[in-house]
């Protein structure tokens, strides 16, 4: 079965860095774009980033441009999202989504997510 | 501020058909396809309805998507308890060149 497993959040301060990991496994990686969409508390759904199934294009949303970077290993079934000069509104869970291709953007598989504060 | 828009909340009662709206605009719903997330307290998003109108294998019949212009529908029948839940649109935007989230419909089972 499809597993998406999130790692790397935890608490930081501003203007730090983070590095969030996304595991993938039950489907093939290599096939497919992965994204990456937060969820502020008590917030709705925000879109982060993707990457192309062959990590040749990526897109942003607006507020991350210039500090967030979305990769993707193909080797090792992992996507990750290295987050620099972080701000307090960058506070979320943040989860990695599966986007097959021909699905019409649609995120078939989502992980549980995996919690980033930042905070003095 | 969301870019797709939906209303704060919903409600019904057990067995009703209870319909959530998404109103986007010619850059996103207008040209795109929407897909629907159910989100349970707690636990990740769940891709509800895909391509405007497509079930999920697993996903009841009771669910079903629909699409005009640049306005989309989720419509729940035979309401159950279980269905207690935020209801997210999303929709790839041409114009922002991202993804899109509808503020979400929080759905309350009477």
């Amino acid at each position: 079965q499809v597993q998406l497993v999130e790692s790397g959040g935890g608490v930081v301060q501003p203007g730090r860095s983070l590095r969030l990991s996304c595991a993938a496994s039950g489907f093939t990686f290599s096939d497919d774009a992965m994204h990456w969409v937060r969820q502020a508390p008590g917030k709705g759904l925000e879109w982060v980033a993707m990457i192309w199934y062959d990590g040749s294009n990526q897109h942003y949303v607006d507020s991350v441009k210039g500090r967030f970077t979305i990769s993707r290993d193909n080797s090792k079934n992992t996507v990750s999202l290295q987050m620099n000069t972080l701000r307090v509104e960058d506070t979320a869970v943040y989860y990695c989504a599966r986007d097959p291709s021909k699905s019409g953007w649609a995120f078939t598989d989502w992980g549980q997510g995996t919690m980033v504060t930042v905070s003095s | 501020q969301s870019v797709l828009t939906q209303a704060p909340s919903a409600s019904g009662t057990p067995g009703q058909r209870v319909t959530i709206s998404c109103s986007g605009s010619s850059s996103n719903i207008g040209r795109r396809t929407v897909n629907w997330y159910q989100q349970l307290p707690g636990t990740a998003p769940k891709l509800l309805i895909h391509k405007d109108d497509q079930r999920p294998s697993g996903v009841p019949d009771r669910f079903s998507g629909s699409k005009s212009g640049t306005s989309a529908s989720l419509a729940i029948s035979g309401l159950q308890s279980d269905d207690e839940a935020d209801y997210f649109c999303a929709a790839w935007d041409d114009s922002l060149i991202g993804l899109v989230f509808g503020g979400g419909t929080k759905l309350t089972v009477l």
